[in-house]
């Protein structure tokens, strides 16, 4: 099955620098999705791409949805000790009947150090 | 606008025994999708219900089953619990099945088998 490469796994960075995470498939996906997860709680949504090469931004917070249909990347500006948390890309697979599923990525754990 | 409750929050149960998670979807939601997401992965899908019946499924054993009720809450039972079971359970809802729409998630249930 389809699987998503995130990376990089953790990132340490100080408060007040940018953050680049990206996920790339080895199949093409139709949507593209990033999530946010604090302990004890249920993935959030940040952005949400639909289209090829759409950039799209959500405060501090920009996305892009890769030409090839099978990347996406996420960036944080000017991080904020909140900003802490775990990130996943997830999307939905360019495949027959499979388009309710999600597909997740490993996470990559952001810490901000003040 | 009531966002997606799942109870209970955390869970202990032996090997061998059977549970019953259960989740509201979010107002104006009528697609259920369950995820299980084991400590340091990304949720992977179990499956999903729309209109009350399974619309789709992951790979996962028949021990794992649901329910959808007409007002759209869900249900998640595990028959013959295994210690790999051991996980958070999420619940997302969705205002339909189409491949673009976004999930949200609840909280989760976090299950641990002895």
């Amino acid at each position: 099955g389809q699987q998503l490469n995130q990376s990089p796994q953790s990132m340490f960075i100080q408060e007040g620098e940018d953050v680049s995470m990206n996920c790339t498939s080895s199949s093409i996906f139709n949507t593209w999705l990033w999530y946010k997860q604090d302990p004890g709680e249920g993935p959030v949504l940040l952005i949400a791409l639909y289209k090829a090469g759409e950039l799209t931004s959500n405060g501090r917070l920009t996305a892009q949805f890769g030409i090839t249909r099978k990347d996406s990347f996420l960036n944080i500006s000017a991080s904020i000790p909140s900003d802490v948390g775990i990130y996943f890309c997830a999307g939905h697979p360019n495949s027959g009947g499979s388009n309710y599923k999600l597909t997740f990525g490993k996470g990559t754990l952001l810490t901000v150090n003040p | 606008e009531t966002g997606v409750t799942q109870s209970p929050t955390h869970l202990i149960k032996t090997r061998g025994q059977q549970v019953t998670l259960r989740c509201s979807s979010q107002s104006g939601h009528n697609t259920v999708s369950w995820y299980q997401q084991a400590l340091g992965q990304g949720p992977q899908f179990i499956f999903q219900y729309y209109r009350e019946e399974e619309n789709g499924r992951g790979n996962f054993p028949p021990r794992f089953s649901g329910l959808q009720f007409p007002n759209y809450s869900s249900e998640l039972n595990v028959n013959a619990l295994e210690l790999d079971d051991s996980a958070l359970y999420l619940c997302a809802s969705s205002s339909s099945t189409g491949a673009g729409e976004k999930l949200f998630f609840g909280s989760g249930t976090q299950l641990f088998v002895l």
